[in-house]
């Protein structure tokens, strides 16, 4: 089973609307941290937010903001008034905790988001 | 500043030619690994190291090899590089607490062409 599922390969978007990325996870480790990744045409990984598994209130950085429903086991990405330069591809992460793992991130396949003016 | 810096950034080779790809940290992390990016399939983990002289492989290590000798630096080896390994290369770092499941900090990648 896929640990993380994207489920949007693009997206488009009107300049200054919100758009929502979504992402689902499959973990059984109670500890796991959820993040996101943006990834402009240059190529590097820019780290964008993080969700820890115990954290009371959805994480907010800006005009991205992470919409956590742990029952529903999904870490949506929520950006507020797009821009031009938010166009990239974007990919949703996780890393478990468990004991005696390997603390790696897994990724999903990504969205690739496209704003419009 | 902190970083992790990868070199090459890109490089061209032929099938059967031994290369390394470096991958050094300035943030005295323990933990560091390696990606491959693929179309379609997001990023794939190769090797990780928990500290050093401990290594492991990911989910795709056949072809490659890895050291640790140094806490900062963690390179990558393709012994006898072929086609199916072109690809976007990541190094990323962090602290590596047992039960750390914070943000890993990455390089600005290295592209690969393998003929």
């Amino acid at each position: 089973a896929q640990k993380i599922t994207q489920t949007q390969p693009g997206m488009f978007v009107q300049e200054k609307e919100a758009v929502t990325l979504d992402c689902t996870y499959d973990t059984s480790d109670p500890s796991y941290g959820l993040f996101w990744y943006k990834q402009p045409s240059s190529g590097e990984m820019i780290f964008l937010i993080y969700q820890g598994s115990y954290d009371q209130q959805n994480a907010t950085e800006g005009r991205y903001s992470l919409n956590f429903q742990k029952a529903r086991k999904s870490a949506n990405l929520v950006i507020s008034a797009s821009q031009l330069g938010d166009s990239a591809m974007y990919f949703c992460a996780m890393r478990e905790g468990r004991r005696g793992s390997a603390r790696q991130l897994t990724f999903g396949s990504g969205t690739q988001l496209t704003v419009l003016p | 500043e902190a970083q992790v810096t990868q070199n090459p950034r890109y490089l061209i080779t032929v099938t059967g030619k031994k290369l390394t790809v470096t991958c050094s940290q300035n943030m005295n992390h323990e933990y560091m690994s390696w990606y491959r990016q693929d179309p379609g399939l997001g990023l794939r983990q190769i090797y990780y190291s928990m500290n050093v002289e401990v290594t492991d492989k990911g989910d795709v290590p056949e072809g490659y090899k890895v050291s640790r000798k140094e806490k900062r630096n963690f390179p990558l080896i393709l012994e006898s590089p072929s086609p199916n390994q072109t690809s976007l290369y990541f190094c990323a770092s962090s602290f590596g607490g047992r039960a750390y499941t914070g943000e890993l900090f990455f390089g600005e990648g290295s592209r690969l062409t393998v003929l």
